[in-house]
């Protein structure tokens, strides 16, 4: 069974540029969670769907970024415009409902320059 | 906030002993505590999850202690072996409006040498 897929695995762009990443969960997770850590810093939470609803984005840092997940599968996350400080690695997970064991990906490493 | 505490100093210990990282948390005991492994440049694996009324967990070489009154738990790996070598997370999962979400410590490296 494959794990929880992230795409690009690395990326680097301009300040002001944009950037979409892509999550697949694994199969048959209703709970897709988007977390990422900067400079060092522990990783912290930005948001969890339950299928296709945002359940809690609490952790978003501000309106630059967009989180969708289309028809409770895939998700993705954009950044637009990016700045320097959103550079880092961006962790998606996922779980079944009911458990409580979450499954990450290997993360997608965002460098804006 | 809640906020985790591991020691952020590398623990180094030869091979074959038993490594013992702490991870402390401030405020309120979450209801599961959670021990992730991190390699270079990959994501969090989970290795065990251990729930507050439940003072200690084992899987093979792993073993967590979970104590709430002094609001710590401890991660223990015997026999430890070179691929051991990995940085260690622990992560509280906090409930928040019927949903949860980890809340994760800085994490805490082992190297063990042959």
């Amino acid at each position: 069974e494959a794990g929880v897929t992230q795409f690009p695995s690395h990326s680097v762009i301009e300040k002001g540029q944009t950037v979409t990443l892509r999550c697949d969960p694994i199969s048959g997770h209703d709970n897709l969670y988007w977390y990422r850590r900067v400079m060092g810093k522990e990783i912290k939470f930005l948001l969890h769907f339950v299928k296709e609803s945002k359940q809690d984005e609490s952790g978003m840092p501000n309106n630059r970024f967009l989180a969708e997940r289309t028809g409770g599968t895939y998700s993705t996350l954009k950044v637009q415009p990016a700045e320097l400080e959103d550079s880092g690695v961006y962790f998606c997970a996922s779980s079944q409902g009911g458990q409580n064991t979450i499954y990450f990906g290997e993360g997608s490493w965002l460098t804006v320059v | 906030s809640q906020k985790i505490e591991q020691n952020s100093e590398a623990l180094n210990i030869q091979e074959g002993k038993t490594a013992t990282l702490t991870c402390n948390y401030t405020n309120y005991s979450p209801a599961y505590l959670q021990w992730y492994r991190q390699d270079p440049g990959r994501g969090p694996v989970f290795l065990l999850l251990i729930r507050e009324n439940e003072k200690e967990k084992r899987k093979e070489r792993l073993k967590v202690t979970f104590d709430t009154t002094l609001k710590q738990s401890l991660f223990h790996i015997t026999a430890s072996q070179p691929a051991d070598s990995a940085t260690y997370l622990c992560a509280l999962l906090m409930f928040s409006g019927g949903y949860n979400k980890l809340i994760f410590g800085a994490g805490t490296r082992l190297a063990v040498h042959p």
